[in-house]
């Protein structure tokens, strides 16, 4: 079946501008991940999702930064007057439910604020 | 909080070599741990995993062993080829927890 998928795969924007980066998770996935991986880091956590609320938003860098999931499917997360610290890759994860212990990775969304 | 140290990278190894990935943590209680592998070009994939102690993760030839005692899930695999070439990220996830916490990630390349 279809992996998480998230688009777009690459995006270039000037600073201060806003972005928005979308990931479609496995389908029947109840939980949601979102994870920042700067240029040579592992990834970090950024926000978890159960369902369509906001579990844990803890690893949001500052408020900034914002994540929707309407449905409790598809998830944006939304980056408003971007900084060029913000360049990084976005991955999403997705898991069929908070104690899985299996999260499935998205290719990722390499942001590049110039 | 929860850490992982792995060994820093590159790492560059003849086809058929020997690796050996060292991955430590500090986690409070019994947490699960994993490799991720991440091929040039494409997501993070899980490559094998270990949810207690002594367990023994294995996947594609690679092996890695929960050690309580020393804290550490190194991995290993016997005889490498050039398509292992990749980045490894170990990872763990406490017990009741969702947030993986990563290490940085060793570059393993392999020349035919």
């Amino acid at each position: 079946g279809a992996g998480v998928s998230q688009t777009p795969s690459n995006k270039v924007t000037e600073k201060g501008k806003y972005v928005e980066l979308r990931c479609d998770p496995i389908s029947g996935h109840t939980a949601l991940y979102w994870y920042r991986q700067s240029l040579g880091q592992g990834p970090e956590f950024l926000i978890y999702f159960q369902g369509t609320g906001a579990a844990d938003d803890s690893g949001l860098p500052n408020d900034r930064f914002f994540a929707v999931r309407p449905e409790g499917s598809v998830s944006t997360l939304k980056i408003q007057r971007t900084e060029r610290g913000d360049s990084a890759v976005y991955l999403c994860a997705s898991s069929p439910d908070r104690i899985s212990y299996e999260q499935y990775f998205g290719p990722g969304t390499r942001l590049t604020v110039t | 909080g929860n850490s992982v140290t792995q060994m820093e990278g590159p790492v560059t190894l003849s086809e058929e070599a020997f690796l050996t990935i060292n991955c430590t943590y500090t986690a409070t209680g019994y947490p699960s741990l994993f490799w991720y592998v991440q091929y040039p070009g494409e997501g993070l994939q899980l490559l094998l995993k270990a949810t207690k102690a002594d367990d023994k993760g294995s996947n594609k030839g690679f092996e890695a062993t929960y050690r309580k005692e020393t804290t550490s899930f190194h991995l290993e695999k016997g005889s490498v080829q050039v398509s292992d070439s990749a980045v490894y990220f170990c990872a763990l996830l406490s017990s009741n927890d969702y947030k993986l916490s990563f290490g940085a990630g060793t570059t393993v390349t392999v020349r035919a």
